[in-house]
């Protein structure tokens, strides 16, 4: 239990839709991080938001974008999804943005399937 | 790019035997984490190293960092069946980057 939460568990979506997947991080953790991990792979880095703003972002497209909020909740939004962007999408939550030295605490994800 | 590469993608033993696990790279990274990953859920942390040359234990797990910074190696010993379960390496890329390299993952199964 790493007290970081995601939802909706499952969703399916077609192409061409939008999907907007939420994130509850940690109460006390200004950063949070959203990794992309496709059936087989390790989790892919997509972008990281300290303090509500973006802090780093992956080789992901411009129609992945992000929000967090004052209140430690954030999103994930897909546009025009393809059905190469089905896969599990994880957040992670940390207090700061070092890697080594910050823990960062993942979510059980939301499983995305592009039809 | 970064790329952390890990061996074996699979590895299937019986309960009681030994087993290391890779993670390798041409990349220097500033620190190596661990994580276990079970289906359904996201990854859990096992263990962070940062110093090339170092070694954590952590129970029957043993956890080394090369000494050029580059690889690391997980070795469990006699493996139970609650071992079963994706372990991952992600480096911190050199140079203070926010974000995480992870490698493809393990695939662990004890069999009882």
């Amino acid at each position: 239990e790493t007290g970081v939460t995601q939802s909706p568990t499952h969703l399916i979506k077609t192409r061409g839709q939008q999907v907007t997947l939420r994130c509850s991080s940690q109460s006390g953790h200004n950063t949070v991080s959203w990794y992309q991990q496709a059936l087989g792979q390790g989790p892919q880095f997509i972008f990281q938001y300290y303090r509500e703003e973006e802090n780093g972002r992956g080789n992901f497209p411009p129609r992945f974008s992000g929000l967090q909020f004052p209140n430690y909740s954030s999103e994930l939004n897909v546009n025009a999804l393809e059905l190469d962007d089905s896969a599990l999408y994880l957040c992670a939550s940390s207090f700061g943005t070092n890697p080594s030295t910050d823990t960062q605490y993942f979510g059980p994800g939301t499983r995305l399937t592009v039809l | 790019t970064q790329l952390l590469e890990q061996s074996p993608q699979f590895l299937s033993i019986q309960e009681g035997e030994n087993l290391t696990v890779y993670c390798n790279s041409s990349s220097v990274f500033s620190s190596l984490q661990w994580y276990r990953q079970e289906p359904g859920e996201g990854p859990v942390l096992l263990v962070t190293v940062v110093t090339g040359g170092e070694v954590k234990k952590l129970k029957r797990l043993t956890f080394q960092f090369g000494d050029a910074r580059k690889d690391s190696s997980l070795h469990i010993t006699a493996a139970q069946p609650g071992d079963t379960g994706l372990y991952l390496c992600a480096g911190a890329p050199q140079g203070g980057s926010e974000k995480l390299v992870f490698g493809k993952g393990t695939k662990l199964t004890v069999n009882p």
